[in-house]
């Protein structure tokens, strides 16, 4: 079966770098996703990173994927108190031919103090 | 209008009313998503339309109903909901099954 888990609840101080962790079950999977969902907004595509890749940089984004332990991250330098959102990990699940869909986790809130 | 569009944005209702939420993407996607957001619960995936054809229906109770008239419209019919279906409903778009999905801003569902 598919699962997905994040921690609830992380907090950290303006400026200082946020690491919010994801495992997942599937060893199949070919895209992982963070997705980050600001209050009262649908969710909106931060990033993503392709299976066979272990680190990916975008600015302030670093997404590191270890397969061995399906252990995913993403890593945000400087935080900002625009980064306060629910980050939510995804993976891609294939269950047959084409047909694919993403599994998400419970979301991790990141609270970003001044 | 860019991106995807959901209407109402909140809607409370009584256990014995009939609403619709609406859906509406101009992207120029062929794969739209229904999924349920309720609090510390992963997303729920609901309903897959391709080609406006239904491709999945993920054990939803027969009292919400989709409906997918053309790629760019999607609707989602509630009758007889119960406070438990009280939720975050997110409309999603992709090109095909296979690229990155694009969410809407959601419905905020609230069953008395």
């Amino acid at each position: 079966g598919e699962d997905v888990e994040q921690s609830l609840f992380l907090s950290v101080r303006e400026g200082d770098s946020s690491v919010i962790n994801c495992t997942y079950t599937d060893s199949s999977s070919t895209y992982l996703y963070w997705y980050k969902q600001e209050p009262g907004a649908g969710l909106q595509l931060l990033t993503y990173i392709f299976s066979n890749m272990d680190m990916k940089q975008d600015q302030r984004l670093t997404v590191l994927l270890n397969k061995k332990d399906k252990h995913l991250s993403l890593r945000i330098a400087d935080t900002q108190t625009g980064d306060s959102a629910i980050y939510f990990c995804a993976e891609k699940w294939n269950y047959g031919g084409a047909t694919n869909k993403l599994i998400f986790g419970t979301g991790t809130l990141l609270a970003v103090q001044p | 209008e860019t991106g995807v569009t959901q209407t109402p944005r909140h809607l409370v209702m009584g256990m014995t009313n009939k609403k619709s939420l609406k859906c509406e993407q101009h992207l120029g996607h062929n794969a739209m998503y229904w999924y349920k957001q309720s609090a510390k619960k992963p997303l729920e995936l609901m309903f897959v339309y391709n080609f406006k054809e239904q491709t999945e229906n993920n054990s939803v109770p027969s009292r919400f109903s989709p409906e997918c008239p053309n790629s760019s419209h999607l609707f989602l019919h509630l009758h007889t909901l119960q406070p438990e279906d009280s939720a975050l409903y997110l409309c999603a778009s992709s090109q095909d099954r296979v690229y990155e999905q694009f969410f809407g801003p959601g419905t905020r569902l609230t069953v008395l």
